[in-house]
């Protein structure tokens, strides 16, 4: 069964940096769109950025873009989320989700908490 | 697009048929998925092209809809079903249906 396996949340001071990584095993990786997404405590999911099959396309929410930059690798199966100038506001756990299409995701990992503090 | 769930919560017994509704504010393409999350996990995709069921989900499972109106079909409860229900059209998410089993 295909796996995704997310890495890298922290406890990070307001205007600290973070990257986050997500390891594919057991799935079409390569093949696939990938995006990530966030979650704040008692709030709904919401978009962050997504990245095509050879990132050669990426996109950002209003929200992170020019903050957040999203990279992939696909010979080691795996998605990046550098994140930049964190706000409280970016306190989340952030998943990352293959894409079926047009967002609609079928994989996603267990997220990993990422906490901003002012 | 801003979607709109209701209700916000439904509480009902197993066996019993549940209607979940996610309206949008403006018409949209059919790209639209419906989420299951339990505490402490990830969204679970059940739904998505507004009717076609993801990889191993019940056949209770079902959904339907046009425009701006969709619907989250569960046809009998069973007690696992439990859990917040989200709708998703691209970039939106709705804000959410809590799925209480008596």
């Amino acid at each position: 069964e295909g796996h995704l396996v997310e890495s890298g949340g922290d406890l990070v001071q307001v205007g600290g940096s973070l990257r986050l990584s997500c390891a594919a095993s057991g799935i079409n990786f390569s093949g696939f769109w990938m995006s990530w997404f966030r979650q704040a405590s008692g709030k709904g999911p919401e978009w962050v950025a997504q990245i095509k099959s050879d990132g050669s396309e990426k996109y950002y929410s209003d929200s992170v873009r020019g903050r957040f930059t999203i990279s992939r690798d696909n010979a080691k199966n795996s998605m990046y989320l550098q994140m930049t100038s964190l706000r409280a506001e970016d306190t989340a756990v952030y998943y990352c989700a293959r894409d079926v299409n047009y967002l609609q995701s079928d994989y996603w990992g267990q997220g990993t908490l990422v906490t901003v503090s002012s | 697009i801003v979607l709109t769930q209701s209700p916000a919560t439904l509480s009902l017994s197993p066996g019993e048929r549940a209607t979940l509704s996610c309206s949008a504010s403006q018409s949209v393409t059919n790209y639209l998925a419906w989420y299951q999350q339990k505490p402490g996990q990830a969204p679970r995709l059940l739904i998505y092209d507004m009717s076609k069921r993801a990889t191993g989900i019940p056949t209770r499972f079902s959904g339907s809809g046009s425009g701006t109106d969709f619907t989250l079909t569960i046809s009998s409860l069973e007690p696992e079903d439990f859990g917040i229900y989200y709708c998703q059209q691209r970039v939106s998410f709705g804000q959410g249906t809590r799925l209480e089993i008596k």
